[in-house]
């Protein structure tokens, strides 16, 4: 079964750089959520998107904004990079009709 | 907001014995209750979930138990194998709209010792 793609798998980037981060949800998904994993930590929630709109918002950055396209794909833009800001970073999809969430694979984000 | 916690954060078993992981949710108005498996690097994976409406679901080897009253539900695993060692993580939501976050527990890192 086709599950969630991220790209890229790793990133690299130096301080006050940008980086824009993807996410492809399970075909027929129309919810994408984002998380931010620091190492040891649970996942913290940044923000979700149902059909192209924002759904709800967590604590997520004034540096980053993300949205959703008219395909379902999302992204994240994350500015002024920081060291804190190295983590994992999840995206999970799903359905308007259910809660469930099914993670992707991650995007590993390194701050030099 | 919704505050999940989430005991013990660590625990060791021997092969074959079974564990428990237990968690508390604050928002009487969550309802739906998943569990999740993350191995060292990898995307938290779902294992079982539990909707307020039913008080126990089990899948073979795992089972999860709600306590609306209580605010409290926890994670059965028996029979346990290496294989099961990894974290495990409960979470809470409300579907009071739709895309609504999950609220996460702090992690129990599980090591079953062959």
């Amino acid at each position: 079964a086709a599950g969630v793609i991220q790209s890229p798998r790793h990133l690299i980037k130096e301080k006050r750089e940008t980086a824009t981060l993807k996410c492809y949800p399970i075909p027929r998904h129309d919810t994408v959520y984002w998380y931010q994993q620091g190492p040891g930590q649970d996942p913290q929630f940044l923000i979700s998107f149902y059909e192209k709109m924002q759904s709800d918002k967590g604590s997520i950055p004034d540096r980053f904004s993300a949205q959703q396209f008219s395909d379902y794909h999302s992204e994240l833009n994350m500015s002024s990079l920081e060291l804190g800001d190295s983590a994992l970073y999840f995206c999970a999809s799903g359905t308007g009709f259910t809660d469930t969430q099914y993670f992707g694979p991650g995007t590993r984000l390194t701050v030099l | 907001g919704e505050n999940v916690e989430q005991h013990p954060s660590t625990l060791s078993v021997q092969e074959g014995d079974s564990a428990v992981i237990k968690c508390t949710y604050s928002d009487s108005a969550s309802n739906y209750f998943p569990w999740y498996k993350q191995e060292l690097g990898k995307r938290p994976q779902l294992i079982i979930d539990i909707r307020s409406n039913v008080g126990e679901k089990k899948d073979q080897r795992i089972a999860v138990t709600l306590n609306k009253t209580a605010k409290h539900f926890s994670l059965h695993i028996t029979e346990t194998q290496p294989e099961d060692s990894a974290v495990y993580f409960c979470a809470a939501s409300g579907r009071r709209w739709t895309g609504n976050q999950f609220y996460f527990g702090t992690g129990t890192s599980l090591t079953v010792i062959p």
